[in-house]
């Protein structure tokens, strides 16, 4: 079975903190993504990457930065944390071919004060 | 660009009723792809169609990839509470590797 670990499931921060929320897969994927889901706007896509060190901004990608300098991690920063960055964050992975699925971590639930 | 719209958006049934969602766009797909989500967890593979007209089961789950590939339905027999979730369909995004997903249904299941 994949396994797409995400390094937290809550997280607390303050308004300006630089957060960086960590995804890890098991599977040698190629391709990893990060999401937002919130209520009444579905999953948004803010970045992928199709392999290290090559990333791509999503739908959304304004107030974040990711990182991938190995093939199994891919990081999500927010540069200065804001209210409206407040959110559940799901992290994805799949394979380079045609029309695969993605799976998913648990998500982190991050609340910016 | 590509969008999927899935309906209903919620859903309340009571236990052991039926439940059917579907998902259309105005793009033609190669695949089409279920997910469901439990309370505060990641979305979950449930069925993935690679063939339009192919119809397949999962325990008491059923896709279909619909004929002109520009649809696909999920059914659920049935119900129990543990069904309670949100459902989303999936179709390969305009670049490589993404997917674009369906707003999602709601289902809550009453005892």
């Amino acid at each position: 079975d994949v396994k797409v670990t995400q390094s937290s499931r809550y997280l607390v921060k303050r308004t300006g903190e630089k957060v960086f929320l960590e995804c890890v897969q098991d599977m040698d994927h190629e391709n990893m993504f990060w999401y937002r889901q919130d209520p009444g706007l579905g999953l948004r896509l803010i970045y992928f990457s199709y392999d290290v060190k090559m990333k791509e901004k999503g739908d959304i990608p304004e107030g974040y930065s990711v990182s991938r300098e190995k093939k199994e991690r891919f990081s999500l920063i927010l540069e200065s944390a804001s209210t409206n960055q407040t959110s559940m964050y799901l992290c994805a992975s799949s394979l380079r071919q045609d029309h695969q699925p993605q799976h998913f971590g648990d998500g982190t639930r991050l609340s910016i004060l | 660009g590509q969008q999927l719209n899935q309906s209903p958006q919620s859903m309340f049934i009571q236990e052991g009723e039926d439940v059917s969602m579907n998902c259309t766009s105005s793009s033609i797909f190669n695949t089409w792809l279920w997910y469901k989500q439990d309370p505060g967890e990641g979305p979950v593979l449930l069925i993935a169609l690679y063939k339009a007209g192919e119809l397949t089961s999962n325990g008491r789950l059923t896709a279909q990839f619909g004929i002109t590939r520009k649809d696909s339905f999920l059914n659920i027999s049935a119900s129990i509470p543990s069904d309670v979730g949100i459902y989303f369909c999936a179709a390969p995004g305009t670049s490589y590797g993404k997917l674009t997903f369906g707003q999602g249904t709601i289902l809550t299941v009453h005892p």
